[in-house]
């Protein structure tokens, strides 16, 4: 079975602060990982994917995220906020056969930037 | 390019009563999703459509949640009766065909049901 553990609620940075967005999964199988993005009263949106190539992915936004199998994580990190970043970020993971790979969604993590 | 659309976009019942929730996904997109998010929590599965056949409803509470996908196109879910519980946004999402199980989705901005 697959899941996510998105560790913070929470996280209130200042603007042009680095952000860091932590996530643990667990997965049976190798998984694809992924950071999604939802802006109040907006859809959800894709942020950045890991499918087995690189294990630094770079995302929209100047966002991007490490895979690192030995300690099941995928963090999400910016160098430097910016206000538009305040949203709620979801930590997905999926793994199954390709056809119907379920897509697990993390708690979420809200992000505020403070000016 | 126009997104994935949804209506209506707030909806407020009492318990018992019925809703349904409408969706059209990106032109061309093969695979269509519903998701329910309750308040507080990360996006769940509900039923997942290739074409117009289901390909997981394993988490569709069956008894009282129904959906359909006419055509291939738009896909309707209905809530019949509701309860308390039922209270979230209700997101829809699609996909192209290549992109089935990479993750790529495009979320609507949902519907969001109150019930009283």
């Amino acid at each position: 079975a697959q899941s996510v553990t998105q560790l913070d609620s929470h996280v209130s940075v200042s603007e042009g602060t680095p952000v860091l967005l932590r996530c643990n999964y667990s997965s049976s199988y190798s998984p694809s990982l992924f950071w999604y993005v939802q802006h109040p009263n907006k859809g959800l949106q894709l942020l950045l994917k890991y499918t087995s190539a690189a294990t630094l992915v770079k995302g929209i936004n100047g966002f991007e995220a490490e895979f690192k199998k030995s300690e099941t994580s995928f963090h999400l990190t910016k160098p430097s906020a910016h206000m538009s970043d305040a949203a709620e970020y979801f930590c997905v993971v999926s793994e199954g056969d390709t056809g119907r790979r379920a897509l697990t969604f993390g708690s979420g993590t809200r992000l505020q930037v403070q000016p | 390019e126009a997104g994935v659309a949804q209506s209506p976009r707030y909806k407020i019942i009492e318990k018992r009563q019925s809703v349904a929730f409408w969706c059209n996904p990106i032109s061309g997109h093969a695979t269509l999703y519903w998701y329910q998010q309750i308040l507080g929590q990360g996006p769940k599965l509900l039923i997942q459509f290739q074409n117009n056949g289901v390909v997981d409803d394993s988490q569709l509470p069956k008894d009282r949640f129904s959906a359909e996908r006419l055509k291939g196109v738009d896909s309707t879910l209905k809530i019949q009766p509701a309860k308390l519980e039922d209270s979230a946004v209700y997101l829809c999402a699609s996909s192209p065909r290549g992109a089935i199980g990479t993750g790529e989705l495009f979320f609507g901005e949902g519907s969001r049901l109150t019930v009283l």
